[in-house]
């Protein structure tokens, strides 16, 4: 089955530096692309997904990268800020309902 | 946007404790799932549902069962509660299609301690 692999597993940064978190994945069938941000003592709340046909998405200060030859997803926060200090997840699946694969988790912090 | 409610929030039994987290969704969303979290494992599928009286397993459902009993309302068993069942437990739901169909939109958790 697909296996994903998240890194790093913590990270720390200044506000207003950036913060990359990548995830690679195995399964060439997989076609649906996602991050999902966890705040203290909260769910999951999806930030941004893509399919498989989109190399390149930003959105708020957002930007995911997909590079299907690597089997590789990265989320770059551009000038983080200490709100987004949280925990970040990617996911990722073959569009097959119950099949979604979550990373480990990177946890991120943005100090002042 | 879509609301996903679970009782408890927190929930301590013993080892053989019997033990029921609840989910309610309230955006008709066809599919509910119940995931457990753990340091270093991320997020495991343990069963989902596509409707009432609908289960499917999950990646790791050894000891626990669900049941779905309306479209809104999905519940998670542990008839014998042990110590590796110690965990933060989310439920989650999502639409059957659209856009939107692989969004998951979850609780807030129940953490559930064994001792």
């Amino acid at each position: 089955g697909e296996q994903v692999e998240q890194r790093p597993p913590h990270l720390s940064v200044r506000e207003g530096d950036s913060a990359i978190i990548i995830c690679t994945y195995t399964d060439s069938a997989t076609a649906y692309f996602s991050w999902y941000k966890q705040e203290a003592g909260a769910g999951l709340q999806l930030l941004m997904s893509v399919l498989s046909n989109v190399d390149r998405k930003e959105e708020q200060g957002l930007t995911v990268l997909l590079n299907k030859k690597d089997k590789r997803l990265s989320l770059n926060l551009t000038a983080a800020h200490p709100g987004d200090s949280a925990v970040y997840f990617c996911a990722v699946s073959a569009r097959v309902v119950g099949q979604l694969t979550f990373g480990r988790g990177t946890r991120l912090q943005v100090y002042a | 946007e879509a609301a996903v409610t679970q009782s408890p929030r927190n929930k301590v039994t013993v080892t053989g404790g019997n033990v029921t987290l609840s989910c309610r969704q309230t955006n008709s969303h066809n599919y509910m799932y119940w995931y457990r979290q753990d340091t270093g494992h991320g997020l495991r599928l343990i069963h989902y549902s596509y409707g009432a009286g609908n289960l499917q397993i999950g990646d790791v459902p050894d000891g626990y069962k669900a049941t779905r009993t309306t479209q809104e309302d999905f519940f998670l068993l542990l008839e014998l509660a042990s110590p590796s069942q110690t965990s933060l437990y989310f439920c989650a739901s999502s639409d059957a299609w659209g856009p939107s169909a692989e969004t998951l939109y979850f609780g807030s958790g129940t953490r559930l301690t064994v001792l």
